[in-house]
């Protein structure tokens, strides 16, 4: 399949560690946030969100943390498997828009 | 499971030609964004309907580019002439009519302009 992108940021891990990803976002005014994955050929697949009163959220082997003081967000996968390869967007939504504003992104390589 | 259709997922044309990309979104979702991504960064909102009222159309470069949701269903995005800078892939997405709510994408087009 084609490349997302060829110029992206990259985090390469070992399988069955844990990969952490990393968003600055840029609106003080962003109260809610969302995690995608985008694999190779398709469109950004939801992993997770978050609204700015929580801090912490976890889902299945996700864990997202939002530290509004540094307008930064992070993306925790535990246990990382070769299927989690693909890139990863955060993107940021001010109340009352529904406009979402996307970050540059992070590609995830699994190394075997 | 309820996908965003596309098509088509690949066009290449030459620059000055018109080119047409379809989105047919989630049944019941009254909200309906085109994206374009350019390759190595996030995408990047082109035009946002709610039914078929444009809300938001800041981004989109008005002297070439034209959409319409003339039923408030599926949705055509245009771009006439195209230039080589429009190379790139062309996201459709959708949503329930809720502000604060998952946008879920379509595979995409990818646009070769030669």
């Amino acid at each position: 399949g084609e490349s997302v992108g060829l110029h992206l940021p990259t985090l390469s891990v070992q399988e069955g560690d844990n990969s952490i990803i990393n968003c600055a976002y840029s609106n003080s005014a962003s109260d809610y946030f969302i995690w995608y994955k985008q694999e190779s050929g398709k469109g950004p697949q939801f992993i997770i969100d978050i609204r700015s009163n929580m801090d912490k959220r976890q889902g299945q082997r996700v864990t997202v943390l939002l530290n509004k003081t540094v307008k930064h967000l992070s993306l925790q996968i535990a246990a990382t498997q070769p299927g989690d390869s693909a890139v990863y967007f955060c993107a940021e939504n001010t109340s009352g828009t529904y406009k979402y504003i996307f970050g540059t992104g992070t590609r995830l390589k699994v190394l075997a | 499971e309820a996908e965003v259709a596309q098509s088509p997922r690949y066009k290449i044309t030459e620059k000055s030609q018109a080119v047409a990309f379809w989105c047919d979104p989630i049944s019941g979702h009254a909200t309906l964004y085109w994206y374009r991504q350019i390759l190595g960064q996030g995408p990047e909102l082109l035009v946002q309907f709610q039914d078929e009222s444009v809300v938001d159309d800041s981004q989109l470069p008005k002297d070439r580019f034209s959409a319409e949701r003339l039923k408030g269903v599926d949705s055509t995005l245009k771009i006439q002439p195209a230039e080589l800078g429009d190379s790139a892939m062309y996201l459709c997405a959708s949503s329930t009519r809720l502000a604060k709510n998952i946008q879920y994408f379509g595979a995409g087009t990818r646009l070769s302009v030669l």
